[in-house]
């Protein structure tokens, strides 16, 4: 299995922050990575796909980037509604395909 | 815009059969990979497996022996069918859309808390 590996498991951060999370693969997956954000008790939303495309309707703030094993989110100016648990995905392997263990972002 | 709604029961005895249905509206049941995708504290989110109208499926791997997807095109639905249960498998279960040509997520379904439990 390819292991997902995100980084800081928690970040603390305030409105108009500029946030960076980590996810590194534990084997070369070019570009096939997808980002998340999931809300307590709702299911998780397709922020990015193929590491670096902005899905239909998200807000130009997220960003991602990176490509083989280590790739970033970017939030470029944290705002109330993106506090919460963010995830990233690979499908370079689709068997199977997996999950990093999540990032939540909360308010300093 | 497609939509996705499991049902199913959010009880489950031991070493039982665990059944849960989604239903798809707004979209063809033929325009993705249907998957179900479960979420517990202790793991995370985890792949179960997708299937194709047409048949196709793929599994996780340390799942496989234990379950079944199926879709039902007449009915717009498709099902998980996930056997000889422990509380292991108590988890939040997404039904989600898989792209069919690259294997991201999207829409997911609201999800829905499963109890394994006697």
């Amino acid at each position: 299995d390819i292991q997902m590996t995100q980084s800081p498991s928690t970040l603390s951060a305030s409105v108009g922050d500029r946030v960076t999370i980590t996810c590194r693969a534990s084997q070369s997956i070019s570009t096939w990575l997808a980002w998340y954000q999931q809300k307590p008790g709702k299911a998780p939303k397709l922020l990015i796909y193929k590491a670096s495309s902005l899905q239909s309707g998200v807000s130009s703030r997220f960003s991602g980037s990176g490509s083989g094993t280590e790739f970033t989110l970017t939030i470029s100016s944290l705002q109330p509604d993106d506090f919460a648990t963010y995830y990233c995905q690979q499908y370079e392997t689709y068997s199977p395909l997996t999950f990093g263990g999540g990032t939540k972002v909360d308010i300093k | 815009q497609v939509q996705l709604q499991e049902s199913g029961p959010g009880l489950v005895t031991p070493s039982e059969t665990l059944s849960l249905t989604c239903t798809v509206s707004g979209g063809s049941i033929t325009s993705y990979y249907w998957t179900w995708i479960r979420q517990s504290p202790g793991k995370g989110l985890e792949w179960i497996g997708s299937m194709y109208y047409t048949g196709s499926t793929d599994y996780n791997p340390s799942l496989k022996s234990r379950v079944t997807i199926s879709v039902d095109t007449s009915r717009d639905q498709f099902s998980l069918r996930f056997s000889s249960v422990t509380a292991a498998d108590t988890a939040v279960y997404y039904c989600a859309a898989r792209n069919v040509d690259y294997g991201w997520f999207d829409p997911w379904g609201q999800g829905t808390p499963v109890t394994v439990s006697s």
